[in-house]
């Protein structure tokens, strides 16, 4: 079965320092992928997305995150967070037969002026 | 291009009621899929249509129920509300099936 895993629940972070979301998924075969942000109260905006090839993939607000399959990761990086960045941050992955999403726990970002 | 849109953005209902959600996807997006957010359970999937067929549901008793009308809108039922269903009702829409979803504010329910 399909399964996603970000393991922070919590992360904190000073504002212009860097920053690495972990995700894992787990899917019999070649997934497309989703990162996804969300703030208090608000729906889901897309961050970035993977389907297939280049597996470094730039996203908006200066995210980008790296497909590894021999790891099954999926981890959202940004090289340096703005106090605006502070939200929940949701990995998806989903199969090549359904628009159903498989959604981590979350993590929930912090930052720290 | 407008975003998805949903309405009621807030509703509150008792216990033993029903509910009628309702979702208007971007323009050209044939494919809506719906989800439940909880603190508990987090985002789960419940269903999606595309051209007004369900194509997939999720793990939810069949007081949950949707339809898609012709014009790509959808509309979620939820039947003899129990105090459980009281979350974030998240609507999603793609153009096509195994495409980006792009998600709407969200319809928040409270069962009192």
């Amino acid at each position: 079965a399909q399964s996603v895993t970000q393991p922070d629940i919590h992360i904190t972070v000073s504002e212009g320092a860097s920053l690495e979301l972990r995700c894992n998924y787990s899917y019999g075969a070649t997934p497309y992928l989703f990162w996804y942000v969300q703030s208090p109260g608000q729906g889901l905006q897309l961050l970035l997305k993977y389907f297939s090839g280049d597996t470094l993939v730039q996203g908006i607000k200066g995210f980008e995150a790296e497909f590894k399959r021999s790891q099954s990761s999926f981890n959202l990086r940004k090289p340096s967070v703005h106090w605006s960045d502070a939200a929940e941050y949701f990995c998806a992955v989903g199969s090549y037969n359904t628009d159903k999403l498989i959604f981590g726990t979350g993590t929930r970002l912090q930052v720290f002026p | 291009k407008a975003g998805v849109t949903q309405t009621p953005r807030y509703l509150i209902k008792t216990r033993g009621q029903q509910v009628t959600l309702s979702c208007s996807p971007i323009s050209g997006h044939r494919s809506v899929s719906w989800y439940q957010q909880t603190p508990g359970q987090g985002l789960q999937f419940l269903f999606e249509y595309f051209s007004e067929t369900q194509r997939n549901k999720g793990n939810f008793p069949g007081r949950f129920s949707g339809r898609q009308f012709s014009n790509s809108r959808s509309e979620m039922n939820v039947s003899t509300l129990e105090l459980g269903d009281s979350a974030l009702y998240l609507c999603a829409s793609s153009f096509d099936v195994v495409d980006t979803q792009y998600f709407g504010p969200g319809t928040r329910l409270t069962v009192l």
